[in-house]
């Protein structure tokens, strides 16, 4: 249980086009979800929070209109990284709070992690 | 801010050794976890830790929370290649749905 998908795992596209990323709960809602950013030999950036049916709350620095998050449904978000730059090539990843509604045995604050979409923009 | 330094940053070591990673901050938290990634993938969740002073033992790893809730140690015994990966301790604040991840901790097990 609690499996996290992204999709896709890998994208090239050149710089000025819009990509989008989709991260989906499988096996169970969730409410919240979370995107980070990994740079090469890095730990985890948290880029934005994402709540189902509310605007993304974003961290310090980050542009909320260049990564554009929806949030449409309870397995469903989506992140849109508009305008892409070279700059913008990273490892893109996101996770789902799984609220335990009735799943016995897991934890309110767990996080439960996509494997990951690697972006490269020429 | 919320800060969590993770040493050593980097570990090689021959199969069959014991090492321990360090997971330490100035603020308390109320869970911890431990998380494993390697190249290209997700972190896995490793173990949650909850209450200071907990030890958890997953196989050959061993899981401790500091008394005070600011502090973690993770260590292995008798290393295998293929725990070969990046280690990640995120800890949780009551209340706060984030985590806040620490710097990281890239071991390599060699044959």
């Amino acid at each position: 249980g609690a499996v996290v998908s992204q999709h896709p795992s890998r994208v090239i596209c050149k710089s000025g086009t819009s990509v989008k990323i989709e991260c989906r709960s499988l096996d169970f809602q969730a409410t919240t979800m979370f995107w980070y950013r990994q740079f090469p030999k890095q730990s985890l950036m948290l880029m934005a929070t994402s709540n189902e049916g509310s605007k993304a709350t974003y961290e310090q620095g980050v542009e909320k209109d260049k990564f554009l998050i929806n949030h449409a449904s309870l397995t469903l978000s989506t992140l849109t990284v508009t305008s892409a730059h070279p700059e913008d090539s990273s490892f893109y990843i996101c996770s789902a709070n799984d609220r335990g509604r009735g799943h016995i045995g897991r934890s309110l604050e767990t996080q439960y992690f996509g494997p990951g979409t690697r972006l490269l923009v020429l | 801010t919320q800060l969590l330094e993770q040493s050593p940053q980097f570990l090689s070591i021959q199969e069959g050794e014991n090492l321990t990673v360090y997971c330490n901050s100035s603020s308390v938290f109320s869970s911890l976890q431990w998380y494993r990634q390697e190249p290209g993938e997700g972190p896995v969740l490793l173990v949650t830790v909850v209450t200071g002073g907990e030890v958890k033992k997953l196989k050959r790893l061993t899981f401790q929370f500091g008394d005070a809730r600011k502090d973690s140690s993770l260590h292995i015994t008798a290393a295998q290649p293929g725990d070969t990966g990046l280690y990640l301790c995120a800890g949780a604040s009551t209340g706060f749905q984030k985590l806040v991840f620490g710097t990281g901790t890239r071991l390599l097990v060699s044959p």
